[in-house]
């Protein structure tokens, strides 16, 4: 079962604009990670949270994570147009498995 | 340059013909892993390695079989694929583990008819 689901599933906005997901998953976990999906092609790693640290920043994105609440954050600040893209937040929990959720799929118009 | 290749990058087969997917790492990563990626449900872990001869099964091993002999290689085989095994397929490595970012792939793009 998948662990992690985003939400929401789709976003459109303007470039400039801050955009804003969630991931909320079901048990605990080691960390918590963001990856950047662009059409089709393969994931790449945005930025990487740990279950003891409830802030952390990379750049424009700003991600929070409440673990009373399994849940995750990421913030995007003025968007632009080539952040377009899938946006999937993945847990590292028990023995070596990672899951990932099923993604926002963002849209930045110019 | 550091990467993680993948091949074929685009297969059409058929129902029962054994195939393998290869993968390659040149990072000197000690986990690697295989996903399928399918609309809707995101990306599913089918199995992962920690290291060499040391595999193990993700959320959705059913049909599918990996060996891990040398540390940079991963294959991915599908011992009589089927239909609903036609997916995009990403393998990924990472230096020590599911604590640490994963490097993917291209992906396969797999078509069981």
């Amino acid at each position: 079962s998948q662990q992690g689901e985003e939400d929401p599933q789709a976003l459109s906005i303007q470039e400039g604009e801050n955009a804003t997901m969630n991931c909320s998953y079901k048990t605990s976990i080691n960390n918590l990670q963001w990856y950047r999906q662009n059409s089709g092609r393969g994931l790449v790693h945005l930025i990487l949270i740990r279950s003891n640290e409830r802030e952390k920043h990379s750049g424009r994105l700003r991600v929070t994570l409440d673990t009373s609440k399994k849940s995750s954050s990421l913030l995007i600040t003025a968007s632009r147009a080539a952040d377009t893209a899938s946006y999937f937040c993945a847990t590292a929990g028990g023995y070596q498995k990672v899951t990932f959720g099923t993604g926002t799929k963002l849209q930045v118009i110019p | 340059e550091a990467q993680v290749t993948q091949n074929p990058r685009y297969l059409i087969t058929v129902t029962g013909k054994k195939l393998t997917v290869t993968c390659s790492q040149n990072m000197n990563h000690e986990y690697m892993s295989w996903y399928r990626q399918d609309p809707g449900l995101g990306l599913r872990q089918i199995y992962y390695s920690m290291n060499v001869e040391v595999t193990d099964k993700g959320d959705v091993p059913e049909g599918y079989k990996v060996s891990r002999k040398e540390k940079r290689n991963f294959p991915l085989i599908l011992e009589s694929p089927s239909p609903n095994q036609t997916s995009l397929y990403f393998c990924a490595s990472s230096l020590y583990g599911r604590a640490a970012e994963q490097y993917f792939g291209p992906g396969t793009r797999l078509t069981v008819t």
